[in-house]
Order: structure tokens, then C-alpha cells, then sequence
């Protein structure tokens, strides 16, 4: 049982365009959600994370939106650029019940950016 | 800091063999987790620590599998016996409380032949 979907295996896109990559979870109490990078033979490297009492987070050309009401989260890469080829995790954590202090990981989407 | 540092890099092992991977998270961080990677599941959560002590090991797929922290620097996964699909990178992480960004290390690559 996912609690955490990247439905999307791989997304290929051009340089210089939009990479859109999409997350969806079904825990409600998961308020705390992030975007891991990760290349191949290395560990993921954190990329940004939103709250859930944010709806969007921005860092350089990195944004992150989140739609409580539809469970979902999105990966904004503009302008896409070569360097970013890589598997994007999402993941997702609960602050409080049992689980608090939990982090769980989609299985990622392969982005390959094309010159 | 060195970061979250993992041991060995790779580890080739017989079926049936005890395997010991290792950590050493970040000073101070109060969560340590034990996650492994494949193809067919990505990411999948084994077991997390909240300041030494296992918080949820529901993620451990066999009682093949067990962890141990008995310090705040330092937690062990061990496999006994190994089985060829326990072939997986492992990686540990630990943040330093909860919302926050968690770090990697660098996973151990398993192979059970």
C-alpha cells in the first residue's frame, strides 16, 4: 500500500523548458513534504521541501506547489537545463500520531533533460 | 561534518551468509533511518530511530532483517541468513528532528550470489 505515488516512471523534456514532475499521497497526516535528487552510485541530495501550511516554495528555479485538498505535489524545474538529469523522489513526513518523524519516499521519476 | 557515512561501499556475500552494513549519522541529529532501493519498490523505508530508540519497524520484510542503535553515533542493519533477493543498495539517513530535510549517505551496494 503506496503511501506516497509518482505515477510517472520517466519524463524527457528539452533544455531550457518546463520539467513538471507529479507526486500524489493519501496519508492525511503527512504535512511535511520534500524533493530528493539523486544520481546514479550516490546517495539522493535534498532539493526543497513546502510545509503544508504553504501552498508553493521557491528556491532559484526550483518551485514546489501543493494542493492539500487533492492530496498532490508538484516539482517545477524552469529552466530545465542538462545537469538536472537525474531520479527525482518525493517524499512526505507526519509531525504528529504514531508514525511522527516518519519519511516516505515515492519510487522517483527518471528526468532526462535533452540539449 | 563528514556527513552520514556508510560501510562497506559494496559487499558481495553467499547465500546464507550473515551480512553487517553500517552508519554513522550526522553529530546531533535525533532520527537515523535505514531505507532500501530497488528497481521494483524505489525507495523503501525499513526502520527509523528517534533518538536511539526504533520508532517503527513495520517496513523490515523479514525477521532475516534487524537494526540496532546503541549509541547516537552509530546503528547497525544486519541480514542473517542472506538471500539472493536481499541483492539492494541500503542507505542510511538521519535528520535532525522532524520537518526537517533529512541527509544521505552514500548506501552500501549488496550483492547475495
Amino acid at each position: 500500500d503506496q503511501q506516497v505515488k509518482q505515477n510517472s516512471p520517466s519524463l524527457s523534456v528539452q533544455e531550457g523548458r518546463i520539467s513538471i514532475l507529479n507526486c500524489d499521497y493519501t496519508n492525511s497526516m503527512f504535512d511535511y513534504f520534500l524533493w530528493y535528487k539523486k544520481y546514479p552510485a550516490e546517495g539522493p541530495t535534498f532539493l526543497i521541501s513546502i510545509s503544508s501550511i504553504k501552498d508553493k516554495n521557491e528556491d532559484g528555479r526550483f518551485t514546489v506547489f501543493l494542493n492539500k485538498s487533492a492530496k498532490h505535489l508538484s516539482l517545477h524545474i524552469v529552466p530545465s537545463q542538462p545537469g538536472d538529469s537525474a531520479v527525482y523522489f518525493c517524499a512526505a513526513s507526519a509531525g504528529w500520531g504514531g508514525s511522527q518523524g516518519n519519511l516516505i519516499f515515492g519510487k522517483g521519476t527518471k528526468l532526462s533533460v535533452k540539449p | 561534518d563528514a556527513g552520514v557515512i556508510q560501510s562497506p561501499r559494496h559487499e558481495v556475500t553467499e547465500m546464507g551468509q550473515e551480512v553487517t552494513l553500517r552508519c554513522k549519522p550526522i553529530s546531533g541529529h535525533d532520527y537515523l533511518f535505514w531505507y532500501r532501493q530497488t528497481m521494483m519498490r524505489g525507495l523503501e523505508l525499513l526502520i527509523y530511530f528517534n533518538n536511539n530508540v526504533p520508532i517503527d519497524d513495520s517496513g523490515m520484510p523479514e525477521d532475516r532483517f534487524s537494526a540496532k542503535m546503541p549509541n547516537a553515533s552509530f546503528s547497525t542493519l544486519k541480514i542473517q541468513p542472506s538471500e539472493p533477493r536481499d541483492s539492494a543498495v541500503y542507505f542510511c539517513a538521519s535528520r535532525p528532528r522532524q520537518n526537517t530535510e533529512a541527509f544521505f549517505g552514500q548506501g552500501t551496494r549488496l550483492t547475495v550470489v
